[in-house]
């Protein structure tokens, strides 16, 4: 079964690097893109951006770039996001999701999440 | 960028009542990129519907999907206590939106 376990929760000062992991298993990795969302407190779901886990290719939302790194392991079949220069609305439940189809179809959408991670940004 | 709008914010029913929530698009969207998720408290997002209509794996035909171009809906038939949640609409232009939500209460 698929299955996408992500690394612990984390506490981070302001202005450090934070790196959450997403284990993924049960499908061929390489075929379908891996998403970054995150949620904060009490608030809706915010698209992080994406990586294409053959390649390595990404693509990220306007609002993170510079600041944001999505990187793969496929011989792991993980993916990694870095986020840096941390504040405190940074504090959230960051979630990797998996596209349903693989990369050359056309349907848009994540049916599988992993647990999601909280990062807390705090001095 | 493409901005999602739902409404109602929140709407409240009783069991077996039906819900109409709404999902407008800033421009035109295609259908196979629009998508439903639920969303309970401490949980990751479940996909209900992609392709604007068709239901994911397992979701219950309580559940459907319609609309195109800038205006999608997703009905709950039948409501059971179980459908309290949040859900979400979601579309993929050059990249990933969620609208802002729309949280069903079940009296």
């Amino acid at each position: 079964q698929v299955q996408l376990v992500q690394s612990g929760a984390e506490l981070k000062k302001p202005g450090a690097s934070v790196t959450v992991s997403c284990r993924t298993s049960g499908y061929t990795f390489k075929f379908h893109y891996l998403h970054w969302v995150r949620q904060a407190p009490g608030q809706g779901l915010e698209w992080m951006g994406r990586i294409n886990p053959d390649s390595g290719g990404t693509t990220y939302a306007q609002k993170f770039q510079g600041r944001v790194t999505m990187t793969r392991d496929t011989s792991t079949n993980t993916a990694y996001l870095e986020l840096s220069s941390l504040i405190s609305d940074d504090t959230a439940i960051y979630y990797c999701a998996k596209e349903k189809t693989p990369k050359w179809e056309v349907v848009r959408v994540c049916d599988y999440w992993g647990q999601g991670t909280l990062v807390t940004v705090s001095s | 960028e493409i901005v999602l709008t739902q409404s109602p914010g929140t709407v409240s029913l009783s069991p077996g009542e039906r819900a109409t929530l709404s999902c407008r698009s800033s421009q035109s969207i295609s259908s196979s990129y629009l998508g439903w998720y639920q969303q309970k408290p401490g949980q990751p997002p479940r996909l209900l519907i992609y392709g604007a209509s068709t239901r994911a794996t397992g979701i219950p035909d309580r559940f459907s999907g319609s609309g195109s171009g800038t205006d999608f809906t997703l009905a709950i038939s039948r409501l059971e206590p179980e459908d309290s949640a949040v859900y979400y609409c979601q579309q993929y232009g050059n990249s990933f939106t969620f609208g802002p939500g729309t949280k069903v209460e079940i009296k």
